[in-house]
């Protein structure tokens, strides 16, 4: 099975902050990489598919790169409405399996 | 606009089963080019992939719960189901059902909390 795994696990930040989240997998996944932002006791939302395709009326300031094994979701400059638990997944061969997650707090 | 709502028994008893329905409204099961999708997430914890069902029913399930889940389509009612067999505490989680598009899960239900308790 594929592992995914994020760095950090928890990452404090202030408004205004470039933040960079990093997943990993354990093999080559191309680009099917998804990434997911979750607020407390709310559906995580879909940011970003194919690694760097943002999803329609996702904001500008999330972007995505990479393929293989190394990605990373970037925040341009950090918004009070980012502070949230970032996912990301991959998705190929009818099997999908999470990263453990990156929590953004307020620095 | 479409909406996935999950439903079912919220408290389950250990070694009984789990069963969950999503109701899919402002879109069919049945057309689109659309799969469906079963999500958890234990509480304070992350989200874990359960199974996968396509418009035409076939299914692919979590290597970790094979044995234990089946996931169904109901084009009748618009819906489709999750059913986890011979539950423990390590079950107890929220449940979160998706409209998968292109393999990407891109409409999620709210989720239900389901609790596995005597």
């Amino acid at each position: 099975d594929i592992q995914m795994t994020q760095s950090p696990s928890t990452l404090a930040a202030s408004v205004g902050d470039r933040v960079t989240i990093t997943c990993r997998a354990s093999q080559s996944i191309s680009i099917w990489l998804a990434w997911f932002q979750q607020k407390p006791g709310k559906a995580p939302k879909l940011l970003i598919s194919k690694a760097s395709n943002l999803e329609p009326g996702v904001p500008s300031r999330f972007s995505g790169s990479g393929s293989g094994t190394e990605f990373t979701l970037t925040i341009s400059s950090l918004q009070p409405d980012d502070f949230a638990t970032y996912y990301c997944q991959k998705y190929n061969n009818y099997s999908w399996t999470f990263g453990q997650g990156t929590k953004v707090e307020i620095k | 606009q479409l909406q996935l709502r999950e439903s079912g028994s919220g408290l389950v008893k250990p070694s009984q089963t789990l069963s969950l329905t999503c109701a899919v409204s402002g879109g069919s099961i049945s057309s689109g080019g659309y799969s469906w999708s079963w999500i958890r997430q234990p509480p304070g914890k992350g989200l874990e992939w359960i199974g996968y069902i396509s418009q035409g029913g076939d299914t692919y399930y979590n290597p970790s719960l094979k044995s234990r889940v089946t996931i169904s389509l109901d084009r009748s009612k618009n819906q489709f189901s999750l059913k986890v067999n011979s539950v423990t505490a390590a079950d107890t989680a929220v449940y979160y059902c998706a409209r998968v598009r292109y393999m990407v899960f891109d409409h999620w239900g709210q989720g239900t909390l389901v609790t596995v308790s005597s």
